[in-house]
């Protein structure tokens, strides 16, 4: 895996759009993916996009990736208390195991 | 399925203790991660094997850590001896091929006194 770089903290007021970025440097990344993490629990997948695609939505989430610049970002759309968490891109090649991990995203949604 | 299954959730130690994490993996899935989360050095890949055979083991951070996968339902993470700076959140993760999802288990959240 190569480096994951995301900002670490992000402050949204609810009911606005949230859009965390992402940039990776392994060109090879065939899937690209967006975690939730909780406060006290695990990382679980939110979304995901192949690097053949250049959007996908899901709900209030849109994923947007620039393949030319390694640039991915997770816009949630009328963001919501519950929407409070770190979040993580991650990416993958089909020739190896692991994934990449950026250090996660602070989301924090004020009344 | 039940998801990944770790146990302890918990586990409070003394520094010099031996402490054995477990995970049971998602049946049918071929790859397991362990993972240390902590809020200096964020989410580290410790260690991760393919069909039980560990493949990198470049993220355990010392000797006192090793891990095994006996067969494809369970894996331990062993620390001995075990010291104040090992306190973190424990991640295993299991997967089904090359560049896949990883589903995630709770975590045992480690804190070594």
């Amino acid at each position: 895996g190569e480096d994951v770089e995301q900002s670490l903290f992000l402050s949204v007021r609810e009911g606005d759009s949230s859009v965390i970025n992402c940039t990776y440097t392994d060109s090879s990344s065939t899937y690209l993916y967006w975690y939730k993490q909780e406060p006290g629990a695990g990382l679980q997948l939110l979304t995901y996009i192949f690097s053949n695609m250049d959007m996908k939505q899901d709900q209030r989430l849109t994923v947007l990736l620039n393949k030319k610049d390694k640039h991915l970002s997770l816009r949630i759309a009328d963001t919501q208390t519950g929407d409070s968490a770190i979040y993580f891109c991650a990416e993958g090649a089909s020739n190896d195991y692991k994934l990449s991990f950026g250090a996660g995203t602070t989301v924090t949604v004020r009344a | 399925d039940a998801g990944v299954i770790q146990s302890p959730r918990h586990e409070v130690t003394e520094m010099g203790q031996e402490v054995t994490l477990r995970c049971k993996p998602i049946s049918g899935h071929n790859s397991l991660f362990w993972y240390r989360q902590t809020m200096m050095r964020g989410l580290e890949l410790l260690i991760y094997f393919n069909n039980n055979v560990p493949i990198d083991d470049s993220g355990m951070p010392e000797d006192r850590f090793s891990a095994k996968m006996p067969n494809a339902s369970f894996s331990t993470l062993k620390i001995q001896p075990s010291e104040p700076r090992d306190s973190a959140v424990y991640f295993c993760a299991s997967s089904l091929g090359p560049g896949g999802e990883q589903f995630f288990g709770p975590g045992t959240r480690l804190t070594v006194l």
